[in-house]
């Protein structure tokens, strides 16, 4: 069964650093791109970028450029999604997905919730 | 970047309904057009990928049309389990946009 399984949910405080990850299972990990998806409280999803785990060429939308990293560590088949200095704005749930046939997102994480508050 | 616009953003229908969900994209997409169902405190779902062809698994009341510029999701009979949020994104380039999203409801 192909599978995408994402770390616990975290609260934080505003400025402290933050890692997240997706591990696939399931399937060939190099052979699909990775993309990450928010969705703050009660709204909308939003296309954060996107990576290929053979050689790690990322993509980002420019509204998150600069405001996250994204990486993937090959040898464990696992993408992260990291912040080096959380806002409070950046609480939401954090979907990370497996890019296929025309770039559709057809295996979905379960989401992380990431809580910053003071 | 292309903007993706969903109409209506809500809906009222009932079960057994024919529903129409529409999306348009500010510059043409040609067929790079999926669709996702969204419930309450779970994952999107894929239904449709490439405009107009089924996910896997997917029931065959669900079906996309268009292409370029306009696309429409049609659930041809609305059935309980149906009543959710419904996105429409374009994976022609990056970034990859959503639209705003569509909730159907009861």
């Amino acid at each position: 069964e192909v599978q995408l399984v994402q770390s616990g949910a975290e609260v934080k405080k505003p400025g402290e650093s933050l890692k997240i990850s997706c591990k696939g299972s399931g399937y060939r990990f190099t052979t699909n791109w990775i993309g990450w998806v928010r969705q703050m409280p009660g709204k909308g999803l939003e296309w954060m970028g996107i990576i290929y785990p053979a050689d790690s060429d990322t993509r980002y939308s420019p509204s998150f450029q600069g405001q996250v990293t994204i990486s993937a560590d090959k040898s464990i088949n696992t993408a992260y999604l990291q912040w080096s200095s959380l806002k409070a704005s950046d609480t939401a749930i954090y979907y990370c997905a497996r890019e296929f046939s025309s770039a559709s997102m057809d295996v979905w994480g379960q989401g992380t919730t990431v809580t910053v508050s003071s | 970047d292309i903007q993706m616009t969903q109409s209506p953003s809500s809906l009222s229908a009932s079960v057994g309904d024919r529903v129409t969900i529409t999306c348009r994209a500010s510059q043409s997409i040609s067929r790079f057009l999926n669709w996702y169902q969204q419930k309450p405190g779970k994952a999107p779902k894929l239904l449709i990928y490439a405009a107009s062809s089924l996910q896997s698994g997917v029931p065959s009341r669900f079906s996309g049309s268009g292409s370029g510029t306009d696309f429409t999701l049609t659930i041809s009979s609305l059935q309980p389990e149906d009543f959710a949020t419904y996105y429409c994104q374009q994976s022609y380039s990056a970034p990859r946009s959503f639209g705003q999203g569509t909730k159907l409801e009861i």
